[in-house]
């Protein structure tokens, strides 16, 4: 069975510019989760999808991050513009009822 | 969300067991206790949960205290492999509606050859 896979795995953009980041759940899992870690802090809820629904977006930073999940299958996160404290790593998860989180490899980004 | 208390880091030994303990005294009676590590450039990793009584997985044992104000996360072999960032999480009941996991600092275990 595939894991949670993620796309980019690593992007450098200029500040200003727009990324779009994409993650593939587990096939079946309804709940999707992103999660970030900035300059060595702790790593930080974003926002929680049930299935193409936004469950939770408490821990979305602004209104530069815009998060979708079309169909309830993949979700793509996007920074429009792009700032330099928006560098880090983005994690997405995914799980089928609330119980264990299955995590991608992340995707590392750097805004210069 | 509740909050947990780990030590910073640990060591050990290789093959040997290790203890990480948890203290988590404001956890409400519907919280279970997650355990989820991070190996280096790599996302976290479910290891095991519990909710009042003791658990064993392939992976590692979870002992909870019987007022359950702390946990210990027990590899009874370290390997080298295990060196990583064990985070012990708390988090709403399967089936909730919201199973965000709030992470903090974190374990970071070093095991020696």
């Amino acid at each position: 069975e595939a894991g949670v896979t993620q796309f980019p795995s690593h992007s450098v953009i200029e500040k200003g510019q727009t990324v779009t980041l994409r993650c593939d759940p587990i096939s079946g899992h309804d709940n999707l989760y992103w999660y970030r870690r900035v300059m060595g802090k702790e790593i930080k809820f974003l926002l929680h999808f049930v299935k193409e629904s936004k469950q939770d977006e408490s821990g979305m930073p602004n209104n530069r991050f815009l998060a979708e999940r079309t169909g309830g299958t993949y979700s793509t996160l996007k920074v429009q513009p792009a700032e330099l404290e928006d560098s880090g790593v983005y994690f997405c998860a995914s799980s089928p009822k609330n119980t264990e989180a299955f995590f991608g490899q992340g995707t590392r980004l750097t805004v210069v | 969300d509740a909050k947990t208390t780990q030590p910073n880091s640990m060591e050990s030994n290789e093959e040997e067991p290790v203890h990480l303990p948890c203290n988590h005294s404001t956890i409400s009676g519907t919280d279970y206790i997650h355990w989820y590590r991070q190996l280096p450039s790599q996302g976290p990793e479910y290891v095991i949960h519990g909710l009042t009584s003791n658990v064993n997985n392939r992976m590692a044992s979870l002992a909870i205290a019987e007022d359950r104000k702390s946990s210990t996360l027990i590899l009874h072999r370290a390997t080298l492999r295990d060196a990583a960032v064990y985070y012990c999480i708390l988090r709403d009941p399967p089936g909730t509606s919201y199973g965000k996991l709030t992470f903090g600092q974190g374990t970071i275990l070093t095991v020696h050859p």
